[in-house]
């Protein structure tokens, strides 16, 4: 299994600001993604983050407003630009390992003025 | 398309009787299926998966599930409900898109445990 944190685990931002959220693994997995979870909804994959390279975005989702780096193999960050009210979300960080579990961090709840 | 079905918003249980939060599917090839529950305010966490084998697969906290390939189907059982259980449960499947796995998911089934 492996242990996932995210940092900030909640926040409220401006109109207009940016957010970078941190996602931090115990194990070097070999799968990272990023989600987006109304309370109470189901999951929006976001985009797959790739070691090495640029992530790879779901319809919808753009690099320019969320851009994620992926370092290396335990960590990876979500920034989420030039916020709007209908950013507000719950943003999750997910690893796994290819076909297997993906393990979920805490998430982070932003709220957007 | 593939996708997952979850076609109960919510299931209502009194504790200590037994509980099923059902999941259906449709993907082409063998399907990997998981089941993820969600407490308040909390992240998701894993509680079973069927790859390949046994068609009943036992997790965490008592949960089983049943894989019949014939229904599409992968249902969560648990013999005896408790208040505890009350949280939000997702099923997933994974699939392969572009040369890697990703999960689709179920709405979610708000499951409720009455005392």
């Amino acid at each position: 299994s492996a242990v996932i944190s995210q940092k900030p685990s909640r926040d409220i931002c401006q109109r207009g600001t940016s957010l970078t959220i941190q996602c931090q693994v115990d194990s070097q997995v070999t799968m990272m993604f990023w989600y987006r979870q109304q309370p109470g909804q189901s999951l929006t994959l976001i985009a797959t983050a790739n070691q090495g390279s640029e992530a790879t975005y779901e319809s919808g989702f753009v690099i320019d407003k969320f851009p994620i780096s992926r370092p290396n193999l335990t960590f990876s960050t979500l920034t989420v630009s030039n916020m709007s009210p209908e950013d507000s979300s719950i943003y999750l960080c997910s690893g796994g390992y290819t076909t297997d579990t993906q393990y979920f961090g805490p998430g982070t709840r932003l709220t957007v003025l | 398309a593939q996708s997952v079905a979850q076609p109960e918003d919510q299931v209502n249980v009194a504790e200590g009787n037994p509980l099923t939060v059902k999941c259906t599917y449709s993907v082409s090839g063998n399907p990997y299926l998981f089941w993820y529950v969600q407490y308040p305010n909390r992240g998701l966490q894993f509680l079973l998966k069927y790859i390949t084998g046994d068609n009943l697969v036992k997790g965490s906290y008592g949960f089983e599930a049943e894989f019949n390939k014939s229904q599409t189907s992968f249902h969560l059982k648990k013999p005896s409900a408790l208040v505890s259980d009350s949280a939000l449960y997702f099923c997933a499947v994974s699939v392969l898109r572009d040369s890697n796995y990703q999960l689709i998911w179920g709405a979610g089934t708000k499951l409720i445990i009455k005392p």
